[in-house]
């Protein structure tokens, strides 16, 4: 079982926003990042340092903290967006790296 | 550009060791101040970190699979290598290895992300 919990499938219609969340006792001393990975692709940075883009990933995405709870946004949803999503930050001994078991976005 | 690209055998027998190769293109290995990571993914489920090495050859595993793991650096030929020792069905995923850059803060790493990232390659434990 994963020290971060995300709802496993999420949608959205296109155009509209959507946020998806990722849970944990460790978010709240360490930060998390998100990666979107598409069927049959690795997974990409979108979000670093609990907010932070990488340069290319579209200003659409963004990254928010509060409490435990982690979240990634994406504001006028296209559907190249549709993925899976997954968070990571490190379990509350900080001695492992974690992954959260991921978001199917479906864009509808 | 930085790359990263995954080799090795993909078919294992079961109990047998699995090596991996992940040669970097791009930037020296030995003077980038970043860790290097080995991430896999079983097919249809999600990623699981196995572990990362810096370039003066720490390293840190997870804890799942400190007992059979080991990751190493070759600077003269800017790769980093995975072993897994006494593999079973559970271990056949997708292996990808990607850049790990982490901020600390007096010791404290508070963060940690992955990227760029490996095309990935799959190894299947038979039996």
């Amino acid at each position: 079982s994963s020290e971060l919990t995300q709802d496993p499938a999420v949608s959205v219609a296109l155009g509209q926003t959507v946020r998806i969340t990722c849970q944990g006792d460790s978010l709240r001393d360490y930060y998390a990042s998100w990666y979107q990975q598409k069927p049959g692709q690795a997974p990409v940075l979108v979000i670093y340092g609990r907010k932070n883009r990488p340069s290319g990933i579209p200003d659409r995405f963004s990254g928010s903290s509060s409490g435990n709870t982690a979240s990634l946004t994406i504001t006028g949803t296209q559907a190249e967006d549709e993925a899976d999503y997954y968070c990571n930050s490190r379990d509350t001994s900080g001695n492992r790296v974690v992954f959260g078991g991921g978001t199917k976005l479906t864009v509808l | 550009q930085l790359q990263l690209q995954e080799s090795g055998l993909g078919l294992v027998k079961a109990l047998e060791t699995l090596s991996l190769t992940c040669t970097v293109s791009g930037v020296s290995i030995s003077t980038s101040n970043y860790y290097w990571g080995w991430i896999r993914q079983p097919p249809g489920k999600g990623l699981e970190w196995i572990g990362s090495i810096y370039n003066s050859g720490s390293t840190y595993y997870n804890p799942s699979l400190k007992s059979r793991v080991s990751i190493s650096v070759e600077t003269s030929t800017n790769q980093l290598s995975l072993k897994l020792n006494s593999v079973t069905a559970a271990d056949t995923a997708v292996y990808y290895c990607a850049r790990h850059s982490a901020l600390n803060t007096l010791g404290w790493w508070y963060a940690n992300w992955f990227g760029p990232w490996g095309q990935g390659t799959l190894v299947t434990v038979s039996s």
